[in-house]
């Protein structure tokens, strides 16, 4: 299957720093790329939807401003966590369909990037 | 999106097939069912698809309902490496059409 990549696959910051992660397609282009948040034992949480080329669609309760989202390419997308506090420490997953225009496509995550705010 | 419900775990022995259902009741005509799986601190793999007739790959087969209100996801010869959560989704396929990821079953192989 296509390759998501994802950087880095954990980091500890500061309270009050921001954390940018990188999702990275391998090898295809997605002019789609999701970003999830889980906590522990729980699901996956849909965050946002990353665009390429346009602004990011977030989900109800998720602060735009603060979770900022940039899909400047057709393989790049980028989650920086702003103002980081402990509460944001969590494990976040992007994901990404192949967007050559074949329907019916699976979905391909990246191996996620463990936040921990200190 | 139609919602789904699994069961929250289950256990299999080594060696045998493990069969993890899902309801879809809801499901609509254009809405495929997809299963993925995560194993403990990695991102969601991808397993199968389909919309109405089995399917089969490596990893696994999927059985659906007639009805397409049900299906069944199918590891042939489970290993502890299958230890994992698994997703049942239902959705409308296309490029941004996103995810929603309910709680899943908790597969546990045991020797």
């Amino acid at each position: 299957g296509a390759v998501v990549s994802q950087h880095p696959s954990w980091v500890i910051c500061k309270s009050g720093t921001s954390v940018k992660i990188e999702c990275r397609s391998l090898d295809f282009q997605a002019t789609t790329m999701f970003w999830y948040r889980q906590f522990p034992k729980q699901s996956l949480m849909l965050m946002a939807t990353s665009n390429e080329g346009s602004k990011a669609t977030y989900e109800q309760g998720v602060e735009k401003d603060k979770f900022l989202i940039n899909h400047a390419s057709l393989t790049l997308s980028t989650l920086t966590v702003t103002s980081a506090h402990p509460e944001d420490s969590s494990f976040y997953i992007c994901s990404a369909r192949d967007g050559s225009g074949r329907k019916n496509t699976e979905a391909f995550f990246g191996q996620g990037t463990r936040l921990t705010v200190v | 999106d139609a919602k789904t419900t699994q069961p929250t775990s289950m256990d299999c022995a080594e060696g045998r097939a493990a069969n993890l259902p899902c309801n879809h009741s809801t499901i609509s005509g254009n809405e495929y069912v997809y299963w993925y799986r995560q194993i403990h601190s990695q991102g969601p793999q991808y397993i199968i698809h389909g919309l109405k007739n089995n399917e089969t790959n490596e990893m696994a087969s999927l059985i659906i309902t007639e009805d397409r209100k049900s299906s069944t996801l199918i590891l042939p010869h489970a290993t502890l490496r299958d230890t994992a959560v698994y997703y049942c989704i239902v959705l409308v396929t296309g490029g941004g059409n996103k995810l929603t990821f309910g709680t899943g079953t908790q597969l546990k192989v045991e020797l």
